[in-house]
């Protein structure tokens, strides 16, 4: 167990939706970080906050959205949900402002779009 | 632009055996680079090498990086059924880690 935590466990919505995917990190780390896996896929980096604010964002999609909190947990607003969207939503944490250290990974949410 | 490459895509080995995991890299701003293990969910790390020709062990796993050739190895002496997993490679550069698609490890008893 990382000690990061995510909710829902499974999602399964219909094209044209929006979702939330919640996170919240280890105690005391202020970095999160958002990926996406799609099956067979490696993980491809979406978006990381470090304490509050946005710091990097690699391939995020418009129709997608995220923000941290002031008590540091994160939510994934996922809209106009796409066949394609459906895939393992990982939050992960970190210590650090830099993104090239150890990062923690929670145990994901799986997004079905039907 | 960045990449991370794993090879094997996927190894069938028996029970007993070493494997050798490889993971090459062109990444602008190096920093580090990490081993994952993801078996069913969540990733699980591994190793962090930052330094060439040092080798982090742990337990049967080993890893070293080559900071001149781009490449690093994930070495796995005596496999157990419980060593089959996907394992990732990701290098941190920046504010970011690029991940390559994995080695698909299957241990076979």
């Amino acid at each position: 167990d990382s000690g990061v935590t995510q909710t829902p466990k499974h999602l399964i919505t219909a094209t044209g939706q929006r979702v939330t995917l919640r996170c919240s990190p280890r105690s005391g780390d202020l970095s999160v970080y958002w990926y996406q896996q799609s099956l067979d896929q490696g993980l491809q980096f979406l978006i990381q906050y470090y304490n509050g604010e946005e710091r990097a964002k690699g391939n995020i999609l418009e129709r997608f959205s995220a923000q941290q909190f002031p008590d540091l947990h994160s939510e994934l607003n996922l809209s106009s949900l796409e066949l394609g969207d459906s895939a393992l939503y990982f939050c992960a944490s970190s210590v650090t402002l830099a993104g090239y250290n150890e990062q923690f990974f929670g145990p994901g949410t799986r997004l079905t779009v039907l | 632009e960045d990449k991370v490459v794993q090879s094997p895509l996927s190894l069938v080995v028996h029970e007993g055996d070493t494997v050798t995991l490889n993971c090459s890299y062109e990444v602008t701003n190096f920093r580090s680079l990490l081993w994952y293990k993801q078996e069913k969910k969540a990733p699980t790390f591994l190793f962090m090498l930052t330094s060439s020709g040092i080798e982090k062990k742990s337990g049967r796993l080993s890893s070293i990086l080559d900071k001149k050739e781009l490449f690093s190895i994930l070495n796995i002496t005596a496999t157990q059924t419980g060593d089959s997993a996907v394992y990732l490679c990701a290098v941190g550069s920046n504010y970011q880690l690029i991940w390559g698609a994995g080695t698909k490890l299957i241990i076979k008893p």
